[in-house]
């Protein structure tokens, strides 16, 4: 079976800062990979879908990159309302990554 | 506007079944694949099913963990989606997210409308 894993689990950063998180799948899945925003108390937000794609209406601050295993979330200046969950999903078996949480620094 | 709005959970013993709704308005959910995720409390998100369209003849597929205990189903023609929940296991208690599904061959599957989420809580 596919495991996926985010990296790190946390992070703290500041406004303004670029921040990179890394989704790792444990064999090759193409560009299948999607990227989701949480926050507290509230529903998942599509972020990317395939890679790269941007979903209607998420600002140009977040790109996605990758191919095979590894992909990476890049917010280039975190702006205040980023700070939140975010989760990769390999988009075929369905499997989401365990989360990496974004703090305030 | 796309809106899904989850209803049904609430506090059930072990053992017990529990069937939630998911209203759809925004969108005719016969030209869609629908998922339902959950999330148990500080946890992460699990994918617990999916139902396909009708052009996919309805098939239905499970995440390991509920399988032969849950049941999705749907009404098109009420734009409404069910997920019947039976055998409750304590490990079950968690809010509970239905999702539009977009497939797309060269892309895959990615859920881009979510519900707001309903808690289940199984305890004795």
């Amino acid at each position: 079976d596919i495991q996926m894993t985010q990296s790190p689990s946390s992070l703290s950063a500041s406004v303004g800062d670029r921040v990179t998180i890394t989704c790792r799948a444990s064999q090759s899945i193409s560009t299948y990979l999607n990227w989701y925003q949480q926050k507290p108390g509230k529903a998942p937000k599509l972020l990317l879908y395939a890679v790269s794609s941007l979903h209607s209406g998420v600002p140009s601050r977040f790109s996605g990159s990758g191919a095979g295993t590894d992909f990476t979330l890049t917010i280039s200046s975190l702006q205040p309302e980023d700070f939140a969950t975010y989760y990769c999903q390999h988009s075929y078996s369905t499997l989401f990554g365990q989360g990496t949480r974004l703090e305030i620094k | 506007e796309v809106q899904l709005e989850e209803s049904g959970g609430g506090l059930v013993q072990p053992g017990g079944s529990l069937t939630l709704s998911c209203a759809v308005s925004g969108f005719s959910i016969s030209d869609h694949y629908m998922d339902w995720v959950r999330q148990a409390p500080g946890k992460g998100l699990e994918w617990v099913g999916r139902t396909r369209n009708m052009a996919n003849s309805y098939i239905t597929e499970y995440a390991a963990s509920v399988k032969g205990r849950f049941t999705l189903s749907r009404d098109d023609s009420s734009n409404s989606l069910y997920l019947q929940m039976n055998s409750l296991k304590t490990e079950d208690t968690a809010v509970y997210y239905c999702a539009r599904v977009m497939v797309d061959f060269l892309t895959g599957y990615y859920l881009d409308y979510w519900g707001q989420g309903t808690l289940v809580t199984v305890s004795s």
